[in-house]
């Protein structure tokens, strides 16, 4: 079945240096990639995505970019700041034969960036 | 400001007990979710729902029952045959049940055991 596979965290960085955050998935055709963000003690909230092959997807200085051959959307900010601090969440969405949409999550990576 | 909104945002259940977890929605969404999410693990699916009076299993539903009477509401019971219910549950919505977009989130419920 389809997977998605994370980096293993935690990460910790100083503040305005460089973040990769990796991601490969396991899928059949080619599903749309999210990157989700989880700030302590709240919901998700969609950071960026991509919904076919070489499309990048950006927001907040944060970018990530659809890599077909490598089934990879690796997530990556030049310069991180302090309230970048939070977990981040791969996923992919499938849509079935109904139309109904089931997106399937990583393990998810904790960020802290220190001052 | 229309979202999704998810209560209790803390919750105990002690032994043998079944407990309601409420969402609501006012952004006029067709499908709801819940998912599941433990420490150090990614979200999975419980039910999800494309219309109202319809629903479906996910991945982990055992244990677990739902409802959609109503469009703007999909609250989940955690029944007493949940053996290992505390967790973070979160709640979400998309526009139509053949959604190309981003599904939103709540703020989740914590549930504990007593």
């Amino acid at each position: 079945g389809d997977s998605v596979t994370q980096m293993e965290g935690p990460v910790t960085l100083s503040e305005e240096a460089f973040l990769t955050i990796n991601c490969t998935y396991t899928a059949t055709g080619y599903p749309s990639l999210f990157w989700y963000v989880q700030y302590p003690g709240e919901g998700l909230q969609l950071l960026l995505k991509a919904t076919k092959a070489d499309d990048k997807g950006s927001n907040k200085g944060f970018e990530a970019t659809y890599r077909k051959e490598t089934t990879s959307f690796h997530l990556e900010k030049g310069s991180v700041q302090v309230s970048d601090s939070a977990v981040y969440f791969c996923a992919l969405r499938r849509q079935n034969n109904q139309g109904a949409q089931k997106l399937v999550f990583g393990q998810g990576t904790r960020l802290t960036i220190n001052p | 400001d229309g979202g999704i909104t998810q209560s209790p945002k803390y919750l105990f259940r002690k032994e043998g007990q079944n407990v309601t977890l409420s969402c609501e929605q006012n952004l006029n969404h067709d499908a709801m979710y819940w998912y599941r999410q433990d420490p150090g693990q990614g979200l999975r699916l419980i039910y999800y729902s494309q219309i109202v009076n319809d629903f479906q299993k996910g991945d982990i539903a055992e244990g677990y029952s739902v409802s959609r009477e109503k469009k703007e509401s999909f609250p989940l019971t955690v029944t007493s045959a949940q053996k290992n219910p505390t967790a973070f549950y979160l709640c979400a919505s998309l526009p139509g049940y053949r959604g190309r977009q981003p599904q939103h989130f709540g703020d989740g419920t914590r549930l504990s055991i007593l």
